[in-house]
């Protein structure tokens, strides 16, 4: 199956600071998305970038694409304590179907 | 307004019952999904309908089975329930034709087989 997989698996952060999660695929792919899923809720989405785009911004979030080593990257800036979150860059496969890895579980301490 | 929307949000059953989910969204979209995300948290798709047809039926059990009475609806059955069933279940929909792939889910139904 060919899913996103981030990196790390967990990550701990002082509030104020930035956050880095990673995401690394092994197939080619037309766009990529980032969802954010909060403790007992949906998943909700937070930003894509298309192939041919590097770097897309958001508010606080920061996405970066580099397609010849199959790789992104979501920075966060400036973390609240609603951010903390799991992080997820499923990748789409065949007719939408979405398939996602096991995300980077974000927590930020106040 | 709520865009995807499922009821109910936490279903407690025994073991051997046949228990559904609903979902409605009201966005306009033509795709609907379900989801199951599991103790661990993967999250997996389990079927995809689109206008009403089904397009996507992962392997699963067929004690579940969905049914789209409109396109703005999008209910999953299951039979028999088993304690392997006991996860979150996620409502999702999208608007393919629109090509940016980007969908929107329900807040969960969390299911508890005991």
């Amino acid at each position: 199956s060919q899913q996103g997989e981030e990196d790390p698996q967990a990550l701990s952060i002082q509030e104020g600071e930035n956050a880095t999660m990673n995401c690394s695929y092994k197939t080619s792919i037309n766009n990529l998305q980032w969802y954010r899923q909060n403790s007992g809720r949906g998943l909700v989405h937070l930003i894509l970038i298309r192939s041919n785009e590097r770097e897309k911004h958001s508010g606080r979030l920061r996405v970066t694409l580099d397609t010849s080593k199959k790789s992104s990257s979501l920075l966060i800036t400036a973390s609240r304590a609603a951010d903390t979150a799991s992080y997820f860059c499923p990748l789409i496969q065949g007719a939408q179907k979405l398939v996602f890895g096991q995300g980077t579980r974000l927590t930020i301490n106040p | 307004d709520t865009a995807v929307s499922q009821t109910p949000k936490y279903l407690v059953t025994q073991m051997g019952n046949d228990k559904s989910i609903k979902c409605e969204q009201n966005l306009g979209h033509d795709t609907m999904y379900w989801y199951k995300q599991d103790s661990k948290k993967f999250l997996k798709i389990m079927f995809s309908y689109n206008n009403k047809e089904l397009i996507i039926n992962e392997t699963v059990p067929n004690r579940f089975s969905p049914k789209s009475p409109d396109k703005a609806h999008l209910n999953l059955h299951i039979n028999s329930l088993e304690l392997g069933d006991s996860a979150v279940y996620f409502c999702a929909s999208s608007q393919p034709a629109g090509a940016t792939d980007t969908q929107y889910f329900g807040p969960g139904t969390r299911l508890t087989v005991l």
